[in-house]
């Protein structure tokens, strides 16, 4: 069975400040791949990055930004200089290469930015 | 950019009452979902459909839901006799291709059963 969590619930940070996102996951899968989805205030689920299993390497895009560490099964996700529009919850996801894309998703983190 | 499409944005029904979602997943897409929100809940996942069959289900996706293609562009999910806890966000997604192909999401369907 596959878990993800995400012990952070809700994290509050002042515009400008850069901020982690915390996730921990779960599987057998030898193979697997990681997602974040960002969801705003509107509701929809917007897809952000995606990790293969087989690939540590940390990616810098923009003002975000992944540590993937296969040895602590975590998958943390970093805003620098967070802005308002940055507020949303935000999810970790995990599908495993056997699966048809199902996803597993943590609890969510809700991420609010003060001006 | 293409994009998967939802109808309807928010639908209110009676319990007992049958509801069809509708889709429409990003067109060179092979693999659709549904999964479903409840309120401040996280996002769980309920059935992946791919040539033309259901390929996995959730224990939440039992005889009251049903998914169809009844073409080549729609992908529609069915609740037969809706209950007070069906209330929720209904999220169709599709991708591309087999392994770890990115998921994309429609809006979702916001269904409120009263």
């Amino acid at each position: 069975a596959q878990k993800v969590t995400q012990a952070q619930t809700e994290i509050s940070v002042v515009e400008k400040e850069d901020v982690t996102l915390d996730c921990v996951y779960e599987t057998r899968d030898t193979t697997y791949y990681l997602f974040w989805y960002k969801q705003p205030p509107s509701g929809e689920l917007v897809f952000l990055i995606r990790r293969n299993s087989f690939d540590e390497q940390n990616e810098i895009s923009g003002r975000y930004s992944w540590n993937f560490q296969k040895s602590t099964s975590s998958f943390n996700f970093t805003i620098t200089a967070s802005q308002v529009v940055d507020s949303a919850v935000y999810f970790c996801a995990l599908s495993g290469l056997t699966s048809y894309g199902k996803l597993t998703f943590g609890q969510g983190t809700i991420l609010t930015v003060h001006p | 950019e293409p994009e998967v499409t939802q109808t309807p944005s928010h639908q209110v029904t009676q319990m007992g009452q049958e509801v069809i979602l509708r889709c429409v997943p990003i067109s060179n897409h092979l693999y659709f979902y549904w999964y479903r929100q409840i309120l401040g809940q996280k996002v769980e996942f309920l059935v992946s459909f791919y040539n033309n069959e259901i390929s996995e289900k959730s224990e939440i996706f039992d005889d009251q839901f049903s998914v169809e293609r009844p073409d080549g562009s729609n992908f529609t999910l069915k609740i037969r006799s809706t209950k007070l806890e069906d209330s929720a966000m209904y999220f169709c997604a599709s991708k591309w291709g087999v392994g770890g192909n990115t998921i994309y999401f429609g809006e979702g369907s916001w269904l409120t059963v009263v």
